[in-house]
């Protein structure tokens, strides 16, 4: 099991330009969770998935941001354009279905935007 | 806002001494999970607990969970130097499709002086 699967690890760029986060959740996970993580504000929840489908994406703070499951092995988040308040680390996560699952996490991507 | 508060925000003590962090939340919960992020990395699940179970051990962990108080301990004995980390605890607000909308609370930064 290689567990979730991001990518870039790390990221820089300048503002306004497009960056795009890359999540493969573990085989089998029918939830997939987005996170983002910063000093100022802990952890938060940006939208999570089940079964492909986004089920909540309240947590998304505008519309520079998206977020998409083409298919079970693959999820984007997507801002565009990005701002240096984007900066943070972003996770995935993805968990099986049913009750009381943990979630699995991956080691996130430290995004800088300048 | 954050569901759950950790309580010390950060606490070092020397190996082979007990940690012990606490967690605070506000609503009705129908779980409690506790997990550990290393410098760097994501996060790693430790523990869950019931909203009717009081006590679970595993390991060298030991978690309690007070529903009247609306709080939970994490207790870790014999520390060790591996044991360096922030320690979140999570609690579900919600649930749809069967799987935990998940809120972190804010974090105990734990480190052990050897």
């Amino acid at each position: 099991d290689a567990g979730v699967i991001q990518s870039p690890r790390h990221e820089v760029t300048e503002m306004g330009q497009e960056v795009t986060l890359r999540c493969k959740p573990i085989s089998g996970h029918n939830s997939l969770f987005w996170y983002r993580q910063t000093m100022m504000r802990g952890l938060e929840l940006l939208i999570y998935f089940n079964n492909n489908v986004p089920i909540d994406d309240s947590g998304m703070p505008e519309d520079r941001f998206s977020a998409k499951m083409p298919n079970a092995s693959f999820s984007t988040l997507k801002i565009q354009p990005s701002e240096p308040r984007d900066s943070a680390v972003y996770f995935c996560a993805s968990s099986p279905r049913g009750h009381n699952s943990p979630l699995h996490f991956g080691n996130g991507t430290r995004l800088t935007v300048t | 806002s954050q569901q759950g508060e950790e309580d010390p925000q950060a606490l070092s003590i020397q190996e082979g001494e007990n940690a012990t962090m606490n967690c605070s939340y506000k609503t009705s919960i129908n779980n409690l999970q506790w997990y550990r992020q290393n410098s760097g990395r994501g996060l790693v699940h430790l523990i869950l607990i019931r909203s009717n179970e009081r006590e679970k051990h595993s390991g060298r962990l030991r978690v309690t969970l007070d529903t009247s108080k609306k709080s939970s301990s994490l207790l870790i004995t014999a520390s060790r130097a591996a044991d360096t980390a922030s320690y979140f605890c999570a609690t579900d607000s919600e649930q749809i499709f069967g799987n935990e909308k998940l809120t972190f609370g804010t974090g105990t930064r734990l480190t052990i002086i050897p």
